[in-house]
């Protein structure tokens, strides 16, 4: 069974701060997704990532995908109070399009 | 815009009820999802389609059964409602214009007293 971890489960920061978090699995992905959720919402995708060792700049948020394809970071620098919500990583189960969710970072980000 | 809708947005039922879920699109898309989203679980797929009439079963089924009979409608059913089915339910779309990634609605809290 595939299986998306992520860490650390809740996060408080002070604006202006910088800020990591991770997505690992034991397994291998073609992909991995990144998406932000607020509260009252659907996730909204922030990035997808394919290649292994690949990174995407997203304005302040910067993503990496791992090596070998089994991990994926967020650094966001600079957080700002708009970045508050809860982020999650996805990946699809092995040769389908259905997608596996970690069960995301809660970010809050205090002005 | 992918111009996906959910409803209700809200509902509240009793025990044993039947309750069906609504999820519409304006695109043609062709992947749809049902999701529920609970504290400690995170995002878990219950069912999905890959066009008109075909659907398959994700890792949380029981209890719940899906139809399209269109492309841009992808209904969800609780047969029975039961309170281990309150929870917030996410119907997604999918195609090849965003690397298949996902287009959320906007949810359906249902609560089942």
């Amino acid at each position: 069974t595939q299986l998306l971890e992520q860490s650390p489960q809740f996060l408080s920061i002070q604006e202006g701060e910088n800020l990591t978090v991770y997505c690992n699995s034991s397994s291998v992905f073609s992909s991995l997704q990144w998406y932000r959720q607020e509260p009252g919402e659907g996730p909204v995708l922030l990035v997808t990532v394919v290649t292994g060792g690949e990174v995407k700049k997203l304005k302040r948020l910067t993503f990496q995908f791992g090596d070998a394809r089994k991990d994926s970071s967020l650094h966001i620098t600079a957080a700002q109070p708009g970045d508050t919500g809860l982020y999650l990583c996805a990946g699809p189960s092995s040769g389908t399009y259905k997608y596996i969710f970690g069960t995301g970072t809660r970010l809050k980000v205090l002005a | 815009d992918a111009g996906i809708t959910q409803s209700p947005r809200h509902k509240v039922t009793e025990t044993g009820t039947p309750v069906t879920l609504r999820c519409h699109q304006t695109e043609n898309h062709r992947y749809m999802y049902w999701y529920r989203q609970d504290p400690g679980h995170g995002l878990r797929l219950i069912h999905y389609s890959y066009g008109v009439k075909d659907t398959d079963k994700g890792e949380v089924s029981d209890g719940y059964s899906v139809s399209r009979s269109k492309t841009e409608d992808f209904l969800l059913t609780l047969e029975s409602a039961t309170s281990s089915q309150t929870s917030v339910y996410f119907c997604a779309i999918s195609d090849l214009r965003n690397n298949y990634g996902y287009t959320f609605g906007s949810g359906t809290r249902l609560t089942v007293v």
